[in-house]
């Protein structure tokens, strides 16, 4: 099945700084990537997705970039706000089956200090 | 609309207690999930209902069961409740075959001593 590894585990910065967390996955027919954000004592949240034929996208702040071949993907935010201080996961699947079943990430803890 | 809900918000039992908790969606999702979320594991896969009438195992299903009631309603029963089931549980849905966001309920604190 599907392995999800996920860098680092704990991130620190100071606000106005950039973050980037890393994921590797092991499947390649993995063809769908979303990051989760799950503030403290909150359920996880979809903050944005990719799919394998896109490279990069943005949402405002954020983005993720994708490379197949490596079979790895990256959560950018930049001008990091107190506000990002949250646990982000990513995942991995391959959605293109009747069945969703994402593989997780452990989970990133992300410390932005004012 | 409430979205995902489940009940209890927190409960204590004891070592070989049973105990059912419950989840319910009002967005006419197909798919319904139960994770379990421990300090540094991430989140586990611990059943699955693809659609109405039907459920798998996930990654850690030992010591669990479902059930999907109707096309709202998916519930997770611990029979005999250990203290490795202490965890946080969160239950998920998502819509049709072709959209793939997971909307996670406000999750169950579980301790069991």
């Amino acid at each position: 099945g599907e392995n999800v590894e996920q860098h680092p585990s704990t991130l620190s910065v100071q606000e106005g700084d950039s973050a980037v967390i890393k994921c590797t996955y092991s499947d390649s027919a993995s063809n769908y990537f979303p990051w989760y954000k799950q503030e403290l004592g909150k359920r996880p949240q979809l903050i944005i997705d990719i799919r394998s034929n896109v490279g990069e996208k943005k949402d405002q702040r954020i983005a993720v970039t994708l490379n197949k071949t490596a079979k790895h993907f990256s959560l950018h935010i930049t001008e990091t706000q107190p506000e990002d201080s949250a646990v982000y996961f990513c995942a991995a699947s391959n959605a293109s089956g009747g069945s969703y079943i994402p593989t997780f990430g452990r989970g990133t803890s992300l410390i932005v200090h004012p | 609309n409430a979205g995902v809900t489940q009940t209890p918000k927190f409960q204590v039992l004891k070592t070989g207690q049973s105990m059912t908790l419950q989840c319910a969606q009002d967005m006419n999702h197909n798919s319904m999930y139960w994770y379990r979320q421990d300090p540094g594991m991430g989140l586990r896969l611990i059943y699955y209902s693809a659609s109405e009438g039907t459920t798998d195992k996930g990654e850690v299903p030992n010591g669990y069961n479902v059930s999907r009631l109707n096309k709202r309603e998916f519930s997770l029963r611990l029979e005999s409740a250990a203290p490795s089931q202490t965890s946080v549980y969160f239950c998920a849905s998502k819509r049709q075959v072709t959209t793939y966001e997971q909307y996670f309920g406000p999750g169950t604190r579980l301790t069991v001593t």
